[in-house]
C-alpha cells in the first residue's frame, strides 16, 4: 500500500508569483483534503476534494484553488503570492465515509520572499 | 466547530505510561472525538478516535468520560519516539474537516 505523497518537497518563490503543489493519494482512497500550516501552529484546513469536485472550505481567499484528477491525485494553485503563504502545505487522503481518519503526507515547504 | 483545551505541554520518563488530557465541554451528540500527532518535521499523523466508549488501538487508548466533556489519550509506555505534539480534535460525523488547535507537545525523557 502507498502511503501520501507530496511534490515538490521545497519551494522558493518570489512575491507576485503563482505555484502549485502536488499531491498523490493513498491507495483506495477518493477524497484529499489540504492543510496550510505556519510555523509553530496547527494545521489549518484549506479546502477538500471529492469527486473532482471542491467539497468544503476554509477561510482562505479563492487565489488559493485546487483540482483533483480522475486517478484522485490532486494539486494546489496559489496566485499572487503574499510573505504570509509562506507555509508548509499539507496533504491528507481518506476515504469518503464517515468520520475516517485522514493519512497526510510529509508536506511541501513554501518559502515566499 | 468545537472547541478542545489541552496542555501546552508535558513530559514523561520513557518506558511509563503517559496520560493525555482533553477538555471539549461544549461537545455535540454527534462529534468524534481525533486525536492525531505530528512527529518534528513529518505530516500530522492518526492516533485513534472514538465516540463514546473507550478505544484500543496498537497505538494507544482512548478514555472518553461518561459525560464526554473530557477525553484522555493513553499511551502505555512512551518511548522516544512518541515525542510529538498531540492534537485532540472534535469532528462531526461527515464534516470535511480537521480543525487543530495548538496541541500538547509531548517531551519523552531517556
Amino acid at each position: 500500500e502507498t502511503g501520501v505523497t507530496q511534490s515538490p518537497t521545497h519551494l522558493i518563490k518570489t512575491r507576485g508569483q503563482q505555484v502549485t503543489l502536488r499531491c498523490s493519494s493513498q491507495s483506495g482512497h477518493n477524497t484529499v483534503s489540504w492543510y496550510q500550516q505556519a510555523l509553530g501552529q496547527g494545521p489549518q484546513f484549506i479546502f477538500q476534494y471529492y469527486r473532482e469536485e471542491e467539497n468544503g472550505r476554509g477561510n482562505f481567499p479563492p487565489r488559493f484553488s485546487g483540482l483533483q484528477f480522475p486517478n484522485y491525485s490532486s494539486e494546489l494553485n496559489v496566485n499572487a503570492l503574499e510573505l504570509d503563504d509562506s507555509a508548509l502545505y499539507l496533504c491528507a487522503s481518506s476515504w469518503h465515509r464517515g468520520p475516517n481518519e485522514q493519512y497526510f503526507g510529509p508536506g511541501t515547504r513554501l518559502t515566499v520572499t | 466547530d468545537a472547541k478542545t483545551t489541552q496542555p501546552n505541554s508535558m513530559e514523561s520518563n520513557e518506558e511509563e505510561p503517559v496520560h493525555l488530557p482533553c477538555n471539549h465541554s461544549t461537545i455535540s451528540g454527534t462529534d468524534y472525538i481525533h486525536w492525531y500527532r505530528q512527529l518534528p518535521s513529518q505530516g500530522p499523523e492518526y492516533v485513534i478516535h472514538g465516540l463514546t466508549s473507550n478505544v484500543n488501538n496498537r497505538m494507544a487508548s482512548l478514555a472518553i468520560a461518561e459525560d464526554r466533556k473530557s477525553s484522555t489519550l493513553i499511551l502505555h509506555r512512551a518511548t522516544l519516539r512518541d515525542a510529538a505534539v498531540y492534537y485532540c480534535i472534535l469532528r462531526y460525523f461527515g464534516n470535511e474537516k480537521l480543525t487543530f488547535g495548538t496541541g500538547t507537545r509531548l517531551t519523552i525523557i531517556p
